[in-house]
């Protein structure tokens, strides 16, 4: 009975490189979402995808972000030029059709040294 | 936009006690959700209410959506010590809860 599965669960990044986060949906969930919590903080909706689609990026910075959910394989969250400030545990979640409550998976921890 | 203030923002209490925390909101939510976090974990669902008024039940916690269905209520009754975290309430920004908004969170400290 797998959950939302989420790797790698800790990642860290010198400034300038990339991160990439990876998400497995529960099984049967067709649809995908990112949130990021900073230190202190609650959960800060970034995007919603679907199979190949971006429905919702209205929380996902204009610059270096990016998602995607292809037809095989994980969601993945790309984060270009990394700085510090992009240190966060990034949650993956998950649903099923039609858009029941959502469950998360563990999330993955950035480090930006 | 739309922003959930959850009280007390922390809360220190002895085994065996009840405990009660609330989220408010300045606008109107059609679905409240009830989030436990623990160091190093994701969020896991507790409770989810759907109607106001309702009041749900999942063992020791109780949840309520007000009236108003402009805040929400949890309880914990005769706390143990697995439940220390932090206590998140959440609801959509729109209708499908494609986007939830997550309150600022209750840390709950269990003393022994």
């Amino acid at each position: 009975n797998a959950g939302v599965m989420q790797n790698p669960r800790h990642l860290v990044r010198r400034r300038g490189q990339e991160a990439r986060l990876r998400c497995s949906p529960m099984k049967g969930h067709s649809h995908v979402y990112w949130y990021r919590q900073l230190p202190e903080e609650g959960l800060k909706f970034m995007v919603y995808l679907q199979k190949e689609n971006i429905i919702d990026e209205s929380g996902m910075p204009k610059e270096r972000f990016s998602a995607e959910f292809p037809k095989e394989g994980p969601s993945i969250l790309r984060i270009q030029q990394v700085v510090r400030g992009d240190s966060a545990a990034y949650f993956c979640a998950s649903s099923p059709p039609p858009r029941n409550t959502i469950y998360f998976g563990e999330g993955s921890w950035l480090t930006v040294v | 936009g739309q922003q959930l203030n959850q009280s007390p923002q922390s809360m220190f209490i002895q085994e065996g006690e009840d405990v009660s925390m609330n989220c408010t909101s300045s606008s109107i939510f059609n679905t409240w959700l009830w989030y436990k976090q623990e160091p190093g974990e994701g969020p896991v669902l507790l409770i989810a209410l759907y109607k106001a008024g309702e009041l749900t039940s999942n063992g020791r916690l109780t949840a309520q959506f007000g009236i108003t269905r402009k805040d929400s209520f949890l309880n914990i009754s005769a706390s143990i010590p697995s439940d220390v975290g932090i206590y998140f309430c959440a609801g959509p920004l729109n209708f499908g809860n494609e986007k939830l908004t997550f309150g600022t969170g209750t840390r709950l400290t269990i003393i022994p």
